[in-house]
């Protein structure tokens, strides 16, 4: 049973568009979520993180929107540059999801075509 | 400031070898997780430790896996008796605070193959 899902295995963008990667949830006990960026035979990057009490949080090119009532993420990266090609991962925590560590969605392969 | 290390990059054993991972967490976090990932999946929570403590272990297979992390040293994933299905690539993050919303940092794993 997952308890987060990415449902787009790839997602293909031009140069310079928005990304938009989506992540859904089933576990209401989550209240904290995060994206990871993870190139080939690396470990997962840290991105940006939003907590359950905020519906957006900014950085930069990323922003995270959270829509708590239809347990629904989502991450914009605008512009998208060349860089940006990677695996995604969305990944949630809360009080009794996923015991102490974080749960992970299986990620979206991002390609940017220039 | 160094981050999260992990060592060997990539291991490869043979069927019924033993598996030792390490994992030195980022200066100054005391908290140490780790994680597999099957190829095509995404990482799925194994333990949670605190120095000389195990404070979650929910995530691990109930034989041949274990893990520590002493007062002095790296915390080490230790897998017995491998077996094909182990392979895989496993994930150290470390945290300097286990709060509801404390983010934590990953390693560059260690890729296990069993022949």
């Amino acid at each position: 049973d997952q308890q987060v899902k990415q449902n787009s295995p790839s997602l293909s963008v031009q140069e310079g568009r928005i990304s938009i990667l989506n992540c859904d949830y089933t576990n209401s006990m989550f209240d904290y979520f995060l994206w990871y960026k993870k190139y080939p035979a690396e470990g997962p990057t840290f991105l940006i993180s939003i907590s359950s009490i905020k519906d957006k949080n900014e950085d930069g090119r990323f922003t995270v929107f959270l829509n708590k009532s239809a347990k629904h993420l989502s991450l914009h990266i605008v512009p998208s540059q060349p860089g940006d090609s990677a695996v995604y991962f969305c990944a949630a925590s809360g009080p009794g999801g996923g015991a102490d560590g974080l749960t992970f969605g299986k990620g979206t392969h991002l390609i940017i075509q220039p | 400031n160094a981050g999260v290390m992990q060592n060997p990059r990539h291991l490869v054993r043979r069927r019924g070898q033993e598996a030792r991972l390490r994992c030195s967490p980022m200066k100054g976090h005391s908290h140490v997780y780790w994680y597999r990932q099957l190829p095509e999946e995404g990482l799925k929570f194994m333990v949670y430790l605190q120095k000389e403590n195990i404070i979650d272990e929910s995530g691990m297979p109930k034989e041949r896996f274990s893990a520590e992390f002493p007062k002095e040293g790296p915390s080490i994933l230790r897998i017995q008796q491998v077996v094909r299905g182990d392979s895989a690539a496993y994930f150290c993050a470390s945290s300097p605070l286990h709060m509801p919303q404390e983010t934590q940092y990953f390693g560059p794993g260690t890729r296990l193959l069993v022949l």
